[in-house]
């Protein structure tokens, strides 16, 4: 069985400052897949960005970026230059490679201040 | 494309009443499932299926059934709703049963359900 734990409830950052998301997880598999979805208040899930358990690169997309570490089993997302649409719950998730089902976290609220 | 539809998006219950929560995805897609959100827990999986004719349970699957006849619907069906299961419901699917590093899930906008 997979977990994923996300320490933080709420966060809030200035318009144009970074903030750093916090999530661990554990698992007993080899090869997995990590992820980060975005949830506005549309309600819709948006995946923002994944990372391969056997990429040690970490994976970047545009302002979003994550801290991969596989031994601390930790995985961190990073938003530089926060707007204000950036508002909203962001989940992180992990998978096994070879499937489709999804553990998430619990979440973490992110209130992006003008 | 319509990609994964959801119906109804909103809807109130008495506690005994039954109903069924609509999914539809026109992509071909052979994998679906089911969530549900609720505050500090995420999502948790209740059921899928890997295509037509098959389903099994996921991680919350009490007081919940569902049927894959066609590749397109997965609907999810609450037989005597209770309080325990006032939520927000996602439907989520993707191309390949298998899954692999592309294969990501498209969700649906959700359902609010809310059991009184």
């Amino acid at each position: 069985a997979q977990t994923v734990t996300q320490s933080q409830p709420e966060m809030s950052v200035q318009e144009a400052e970074t903030v750093t998301l916090s999530c661990t997880y554990d698992t007993s598999e080899n090869n997995y897949y990590l992820f980060w979805y975005k949830q506005p208040p549309s309600r819709q899930m948006i995946l923002v960005i994944r990372q391969e358990a056997y990429k040690q690169q970490n994976a970047t997309e545009n302002r979003f970026s994550v801290n991969f570490q596989k031994a601390a089993k930790s995985f961190s997302l990073k938003i530089s230059d926060s707007q204000l649409g950036d508002t909203a719950m962001y989940f992180c998730a992990c998978r096994k490679a070879a499937g489709n089902k999804l553990t998430f976290g619990g979440g973490t609220r992110v209130l992006v201040k003008p | 494309n319509a990609g994964v539809t959801q119906t109804p998006k909103f809807q109130v219950l008495k506690t005994g009443q039954s109903m069924t929560l609509q999914c539809a995805q026109d992509m071909n897609h052979e994998y679906m499932s089911w969530y549900r959100q609720d505050p500090g827990m995420g999502l948790r999986l209740i059921h899928y299926s890997v295509g037509a004719g098959i389903t099994d349970q996921g991680e919350v699957p009490n007081g919940y059934n569902v049927s894959r006849s066609t590749t397109e619907d997965f609907p999810l069906r609450l037989l005597s709703a209770a309080p325990s299961q006032t939520s927000v419901y996602f439907c989520a699917s993707s191309y390949s049963s298998l899954g692999s590093g592309a294969n990501v899930l498209t969700f649906g906008a959700g359902s609010r359900l809310t059991v009184l």
